[in-house]
Parts: structure tokens; C-alpha cells; sequence
């Protein structure tokens, strides 16, 4: 089983539609969640970090998680093809500074 | 505030060369990692240094991969006598706390 799992997609939907990307993970000692977005040939750019259960918005975006079922999501609100990229989940435990990810969810958003 | 910076872009290189990457991470960051990334994967750990430091390596890192961090400001990753394997993106992340900032990559090609 890896460490975290993302379904590889891809997804496609049409613009404006809310767009639910998931996220599970193995090790419970995860303390710290990110989402990052990664454009075809660029490299990651940080666009969510969570740290607590719950949820937390930043415009359009929203991260949830929930540490007891080791699950972080991230919704998409009003999507544009702007944000057709590849979103990679990633988490490092208690203590520990490296990130692991997952392999991300290629995501395209149709005009 | 300047990003993260990675030199060269790119790289291709002939089978059992040496090659050498450098990263200058975000001015205040203290902590700089090294990561790999092949085509439809996420990014994989390789090394971590807080300050001058190598704190953690991955066993990723094999004997021909070397890092340093002279003085805790930009690093270098050295890859000895490069095999096809070795193709793929180095990234580059600084951080200050837990959010890591990646550099744009630099794109190794070993021929």
C-alpha cells in the first residue's frame, strides 16, 4: 500500500463546476497537509496547507480533513480552465520535515 | 522577495558523466531539501539540510549522489557517473516552518 494514495484521474468537467480531488493516507503519525498545483512542465507551487481537522477556505478553494479517517480533500469552487493542472496531495509526520506525496490527480477543466 | 532558483534548467548529459545542480532557496529560508521527480509521479524526498546541516537522506540516495550546504545558503546535488535512470526533474524546496516553496527544476537527461 503507498503512503498516500491519489486516484490518478484524469478528470474532466466543465467550467464552473465544483471539483472534489482526494486524498488518503497510511501513516497516522501525519501532522501536516498541503495541496500543491502542478502546470504541465513547471514544478509544484503550494496553493493549500491544513493542520488541524476540519476545514479551511482560501477563495475558491477549500481544504478538508479528517485525521481519523485519514482523508484530505480538496474542493474546487467555480472552476476555470486556469486550474486544469495536476493537484498533488502531500504530508509530512510529526517531526519529520521531508513531504511525502502522492502521485497526483491530473485534472482538466473545460471551457 | 526572489523565489527558489535552480541552475541549470535543463541538463542533458552522456552515460557515466558527472553532473552538478545548484539551488539558491529563498533568502531567510533555513531549511532546503532535494527532491526527484519522473513523468506521471509525484516528487520523491532525497535530502534535507537545516543550515549548513545534512539532517536526513533518503536511502534513494545512493553513493553516487552527493549533497552539501557549505554555508547554509545555496546547495549543491552532485550525481557521479550518471546512469539513464537518473533522468528526471531535481527539485529544489526552502522553507522557514512547514510550508516548502519548490524552485522551478532543473531537468536532467542522461543519454
Amino acid at each position: 500500500q503507498k503512503e498516500v494514495e491519489q486516484d490518478p484521474g484524469p478528470l474532466s468537467v466543465p467550467e464552473g463546476a465544483i471539483v472534489s480531488l482526494n486524498c488518503t493516507y497510511s501513516d497516522r503519525g501525519s501532522q501536516s497537509f498541503f495541496w500543491y498545483r502542478q502546470y504541465s512542465g513547471k514544478s509544484p507551487e503550494l496553493i493549500m496547507s491544513i493542520y488541524s481537522n476540519g476545514d479551511k477556505e482560501d477563495g475558491r478553494f477549500t481544504a478538508q480533513l479528517n485525521k481519523a479517517s485519514q482523508y484530505v480533500s480538496l474542493l474546487i469552487r467555480d472552476s476555470q480552465p486556469s486550474d486544469s493542472a495536476t493537484y498533488l496531495c502531500a504530508m509530512s509526520a510529526r517531526g519529520a520535515q521531508k513531504l511525502v506525496f502522492g502521485q497526483g490527480t491530473r485534472l482538466t477543466i473545460n471551457p | 522577495d526572489t523565489g527558489v532558483s535552480q541552475n541549470p534548467r535543463h541538463k542533458i548529459t552522456k552515460r557515466g558523466q558527472n553532473v552538478t545542480f545548484r539551488c539558491d532557496p529563498i533568502s531567510e529560508h533555513n531549511r532546503l531539501y532535494w527532491y526527484r521527480q519522473t513523468l506521471g509521479q509525484g516528487p520523491e524526498f532525497l535530502t534535507y539540510f537545516q543550515n549548513e546541516a545534512q539532517l536526513e537522506k533518503s536511502r534513494l540516495l545512493s553513493d553516487r549522489f552527493s549533497a552539501e550546504r557549505p554555508k547554509g545558503s545555496f546547495s549543491t546535488l552532485e550525481i557521479q557517473r550518471t546512469e539513464q535512470g537518473d533522468s528526471a526533474m531535481y527539485l529544489c524546496a526552502s522553507s522557514l516552518s512547514g510550508e516548502q516553496y519548490f524552485g522551478p527544476g532543473t531537468r536532467l537527461t542522461v543519454t
